[in-house]
């Protein structure tokens, strides 16, 4: 698991500020995931990046950008951020498994709680 | 798209009972099934998982098993220990659509207590 870092672990920020969280893995996964985690909603995923230079959305994509220039880093910006952007943030990444289309385990990294005033 | 729904949303059994969590998942496509554990202040972990061409699988004290036809899966926690206690998330695979590449959509998770 230290494989996968994310950071700030923890970050107070207020409406209309741009924030970055970073997610680094030094793993050399091929995908690369940002999740929100949210009472009752269980974890949605915001945008996904199959390689370097290729994302694309997931579920909850608005008010998120991200970027992929290389394989070990997935930076998750809110451009101007709001309080319902207040939550725990978490990347993961996984590789794909040889063949027959599976999937392979998604390893989390320990998160950021991110506050939004 | 795919939609995976869980219940219950909180369970508390008796230490040394068993524990069960239901998933159902709407894409016949699916066909990985992880369980996650998440303990408080912590980042969810992998604890088992199935692959449609199963139909069961064990490791000590945990279980999992899927029903394709019915779309549903589940997790069998036996001689529950204070420890198991944590929130546990099914997920089941959405397919991307490019190599073997896919997204994993999560139930919205148990939260499972154990009484000593």
């Amino acid at each position: 698991d230290a494989g996968i870092t994310q950071s700030p672990r923890y970050k107070i920020t207020e409406t209309g500020r741009q924030v970055t969280l970073m997610c680094h893995q030094t793993w050399s996964h091929s995908y690369m995931f940002w999740y929100r985690q949210d009472l009752g909603h269980g974890l949605r995923l915001i945008y996904y990046s199959a390689a370097a230079d290729i994302t694309d959305k997931g579920e909850v994509p608005d008010g998120y950008v991200v970027s992929r220039s290389k394989t070990e880093n997935f930076p998750l910006t809110l451009e101007s951020a709001t309080r319902s952007q207040t939550s725990v943030y978490f990347c993961a990444s996984s590789e794909p498994a040889s063949g027959g289309g599976w999937s392979d385990t998604q390893y989390f990294g320990p998160g950021t709680r991110l506050t939004v005033l | 798209g795919e939609n995976v729904e869980q219940h219950p949303s909180t369970l508390s059994v008796q230490e040394g009972d068993s524990a069960v969590i239901k998933c159902t998942y709407s894409d016949s496509a699916s066909n990985y099934f992880p369980w996650y554990k998440q303990e408080l202040g912590k980042r969810p972990q992998l604890i088992i998982d199935i692959r449609s061409n199963v139909g069961e699988k064990k490791d000590q004290r945990i279980a999992v098993t899927l029903n394709k036809t019915a779309k549903h899966f589940s997790l069998h926690i036996t001689e529950t220990q204070p420890e198991d206690s944590a929130v546990y998330f099914c997920a089941a695979t959405a397919y991307l659509g490019y190599s073997s590449a896919s997204k994993i959509i999560f139930g919205s998770g148990t939260r499972l207590s154990i009484r000593p």
